[in-house]
């Protein structure tokens, strides 16, 4: 059973336009959510997380929505720029339980066209 | 500071062989993880440690060990290579309510 889900695999916008990936989750325990960028024959690094006590949080172009009661949150991206072209991962935890263990989605790929 | 290196960045290995991926950071993390990503899939956990002298299982540990003698260190060995053990393996680390630092990954293969 899978307990963070990106359901779509890929996403093409222009440049300019809004990127919206989506994340739902089925552990009601989770209560801190991380998205992490990846580029081809990198690791992923850290782009922007939210406490489940929040329902938004916003840097720069970068924001993520929670909603609790539908276990889903985003990650908007404004304007989407051809450097944000990469994989991105949305992964829910526990920080003071569970030794802070991650779990990932399967990412989606996002292209940002010129 | 060079965060959390991995070495090799490739290898490939023949089936039954065995072999040490090394992790080490130095932002004196003490929660340790090491993950496998297989092609289109997430990041799985195989171990992890919340100090030194600590490891536990994760939800792939089967055909890997790991050892945490410094807070520096997490290596994880593999015995006995089979190819389902195939993928890129990537280390992280973080302290207890930061986001996680990784490594940029060992690629491995098993023929």
């Amino acid at each position: 059973d899978q307990q963070v889900k990106q359901n779509s695999p890929s996403l093409s916008v222009q440049e300019g336009r809004i990127s919206i990936l989506n994340c739902d989750y089925t552990n009601s325990m989770f209560d801190y959510f991380l998205w992490y960028k990846k580029y081809p024959a990198e690791g992923p690094t850290f782009l922007i997380s939210i406490s489940s006590i929040k329902d938004k949080n916003e840097d720069g172009r970068f924001t993520v929505f929670l909603n609790k009661s539908a276990k889903h949150l985003s990650l908007h991206i404004v304007p989407s720029q051809p450097g944000d072209s990469a994989v991105y991962f949305c992964a829910a935890s526990s920080p003071y339980t569970n030794a802070g263990k991650s779990t990932f989605g399967d990412g989606t790929t996002l292209t940002v066209k010129p | 500071n060079a965060g959390v290196t991995q070495t090799p960045k490739f290898r490939i290995l023949k089936i039954g062989q065995s072999m040490t991926l090394q992790c080490t950071q130095d932002m004196n993390h003490n929660y340790m993880y090491w993950y496998r990503q297989d092609p289109g899939m997430g990041l799985k956990l195989i171990y992890y440690s919340v100090g030194a002298g600590i490891t536990d299982k994760g939800e792939v540990p089967n055909g890997y060990n790991v050892s945490r003698s410094t807070t520096e260190d997490f290596p994880l060995r593999l015995e006995l290579a089979a190819p389902s053990q195939t993928s890129v393996y990537f280390c992280a680390s973080r302290t207890a309510n930061t986001e996680a630092f990784f490594g940029q990954g060992t690629r491995l293969t098993v023929v």
